[in-house]
């Protein structure tokens, strides 16, 4: 079963503009990693971001979380045709030692 | 790169066959995971060892097996296989024996069963 749940799921945009996608999920959790995965390649981790924290920043990206929601959000600044990939979140419940992935988001950056 | 090395990266196999995919985690890491993505049933966890031992089991199939070996390094077996496990392989690891740590993904095992 899917624990984290992606929004939209694709999304296209103009380089330069800002991308914004979210994440919902079920259950507590302790962490919620964000990676990006390039067409049949591997994943690549963005940020992981722990259940006390509100909000982190790397370079061009910003995630939110917020924990009465049971959400998060990762935004991309001034998107680049690089950016183009899918996005998933993944949440640790703590429970086992898992991580559990949605479905991801298809990112379209128009040069 | 994230420091995780799997083998082979690519891997074209006949149905009732059997695979071992390779991986060797980053310098340090004591826990290794594998997970396999599909497009119906996206990335689902199949295991998990930490050094050595077995630390958590999920949707992997009986036909599939794997182990981690003193070196840290870890393989999974696939045997009798289907057209159905097509897929791609990732294998990660973290220095966590929990997943409260960041996870790093290898590249990924493409198997095509034909």
């Amino acid at each position: 079963s899917q624990q984290g749940e992606e929004d939209p799921q694709a999304l296209s945009i103009q380089e330069g503009e800002n991308a914004t996608m979210n994440c919902s999920y079920k259950t507590s959790i302790n962490n919620l990693q964000w990676y990006r995965q390039n067409s049949g390649r591997g994943l690549v981790h963005l940020i992981l971001i722990r259940s006390n924290e509100r909000e982190k920043h790397s370079g061009r990206l910003r995630v939110t979380l917020d924990t009465s929601k049971k959400s998060s959000s990762l935004l991309i600044t001034a998107s680049r045709a690089a950016d183009t990939a899918s996005y998933f979140c993944a949440t640790d419940t703590g429970a086992n030692s898992k991580l559990t992935f949605g479905k991801g988001i298809t990112l379209s950056v128009r040069p | 790169d994230s420091g995780v090395t799997q083998t082979p990266k690519h891997l074209i196999t006949a149905t009732g066959q059997r695979v071992t995919l390779r991986c060797s985690p980053r310098s340090g890491d004591l826990s290794v995971y594998w997970y396999q993505q599909s497009l119906d049933q996206g990335l689902q966890f199949l295991i998990q060892y930490y050094n050595g031992e077995e630390r958590a089991k999920g949707n992997i199939l009986e036909r599939f097996s794997a182990q981690q070996f003193p070196d840290l390094h870890s393989e999974l077996n696939l045997s009798s296989l289907e057209l159905g496990d097509s897929a791609l392989y990732f294998c990660a690891s973290s220095t966590s024996r929990t997943g409260r740590n960041t996870i790093y993904f290898g590249e990924g095992s493409w198997l095509t069963v034909v």
